[in-house]
């Protein structure tokens, strides 16, 4: 069965500061992956996805992801942080049948001034 | 835009109550689903639909039912509502079935039940 791991439940980084968010998954045919966001009182928003050709995807906000297959990974990283990226954050694992995804358990990103 | 809306933000209910949360998306998507969302475990799929009067169940499905009787409308009944189903609901629809399809979320209805 699929599963999504997100080993950061809180980061807290100073605003300018580069990010990194990691995702593992576990799926047996070719990932399609997702980074989705959801900042506070709002539903999820799509930030990027994955699902053949380059294996470094950019996305909206200045996001991008590289998909890793060695290492089962789908890390999230941004070059500066701004206050307003702070959200929860969440990897998802596209499974084959019907368009559902597996979602990880989440990260809440705080940013300090 | 796509607008996937919720008729709620926030439910209170008493247990053994039956409760209806409603999910309409303006885009004409076959696709609807309903996730519930709690600290720690991310967001899990209850039941989806890919057709009206279609639907399937996901991962979580016990204590829930849908209904689909419209495209562009999904409800999620909790037959008898119990303290357990105190969550975050969220609506989501896609345009096709696939999995490199994006889905597009409601902004969530918030159920306590006491």
């Amino acid at each position: 069965a699929q599963s999504v791991t997100q080993p950061d439940i809180h980061i807290t980084v100073s605003e300018g500061a580069s990010l990194e968010l990691r995702c593992n998954y576990s799926y047996g045919a070719t990932p399609y992956l997702f980074w989705y966001v959801q900042s506070p009182g709002q539903g999820l928003q799509l930030l990027l996805k994955y699902f053949s050709g380059d294996t470094l995807v950019q996305g909206i906000k200045g996001f991008e992801a590289e998909f890793k297959r060695s290492q089962s990974s789908f890390n999230l990283r941004k070059p500066s942080v701004h206050w307003s990226d702070a959200a929860e954050y969440f990897c998802a694992v596209g499974r084959n049948a019907g368009n559902m995804l597996t979602f990880g358990g989440g990260t809440r990103l705080m940013v300090k001034p | 835009d796509v607008k996937v809306t919720q008729s709620s933000r926030y439910l209170v209910k008493r247990t053994g109550e039956k409760v209806f949360l409603e999910c309409v998306q303006d885009m004409d998507h076959e696709n609807m689903f309903w996730y519930r969302q709690d600290p720690g475990l991310g967001l899990r799929l209850i039941y989806f639909s890919y057709d009206v009067k279609m639907k399937e169940k996901g991962d979580i499905p016990e204590g829930y039912s849908v209904s689909r009787e419209k495209k562009e409308r999904f409800s999620l009944i909790l037959e008898s509502a119990s303290t357990n189903q105190t969550s975050m609901y969220l609506c989501a629809s896609s345009l096709f079935s696939g999995a490199q399809e994006t889905q597009y979320f409601g902004p969530g209805t918030r159920l306590l039940v006491l």
